[in-house]
């Protein structure tokens, strides 16, 4: 069945620092991916998708590109601050159609220090 | 603001006894809502699939019997952990789908 993976936290950065959290799919069609951020405290919100290969999402700062030949949706954040500390959970949606869940990786833990 | 609501956000219980979360869809009628459960450092496991005004659709190795899921209403579905274990402790989540999927801020389960 389809699956998400993603790199084990917990990642630890100084501000400013480049961030990058890696994240592989599987699935048999072709999903939508999803990044969503778990801040202390509070549910999961989107922070960034992509529909189709090459699509690239943005958000505050943080990029994620769908890329098919590796199944692959990495996020990146070029200068990353404290208040990024938070869970980063990839996902993906195998067609996106209403009643689908989502389905996630582990979860990697961001700790970003002044 | 936010779009879905669930309650109570922790509990703690005794054995043998039940409990009931409840995931309110805030602004919307979801007619379907789905019930998410985490292990430390696990991933979001899809539990089940709450559907309005019919019988869940519960994920292999869910046990029916134990998580009872109740979707009364186009804004509100329940997840009751019967004669809970302490193997039933996690932390629980729903989510609802409308243009893209909303979360609720889950509830932590502690069974002593």
């Amino acid at each position: 069945g389809d699956s998400v993976t993603q790199m084990e936290g917990p990642v630890t950065l100084s501000e400013e620092a480049f961030l990058t959290i890696n994240c592989t799919y599987t699935a048999t069609g072709y999903p939508s991916l999803f990044w969503y951020v778990q801040y202390p405290g509070e549910g999961l919100q989107l922070l960034l998708k992509a529909t189709k290969a090459d699509d690239k999402g943005s958000n505050k700062g943080f990029e994620a590109t769908y890329r098919k030949e590796t199944t692959s949706f990495h996020l990146e954040k070029g200068s990353v601050q404290v208040s990024d500390s938070a869970v980063y959970f990839c996902a993906l949606s195998d067609r996106g159609q209403a009643g689908t869940a989502l389905i996630f990786g582990k979860g990697t833990t961001l700790s970003v220090s002044s | 603001g936010a779009v879905v609501s669930q309650h109570p956000s922790w509990v703690i219980c005794k054995s043998g006894t039940s409990v009931k979360i409840e995931c309110r869809s805030l602004d919307f009628q979801a007619t379907t809502m789905f019930w998410y459960r985490q292990f430390p450092k696990q991933s979001l496991m899809l539990m089940a699939t709450s559907n309005e005004g019919s019988k869940a659709t519960y994920e292999q190795g869910v046990e029916k019997d134990k998580f009872l899921i109740n979707h009364a209403s186009l804004t509100l579905s329940t997840l009751t952990v019967t004669s809970a274990h302490p193997e039933d402790s996690s932390f629980y989540i729903c989510s609802v789908q409308r243009t893209e999927w909303f979360f609720g801020q889950g509830t932590r389960l502690t069974v002593v």
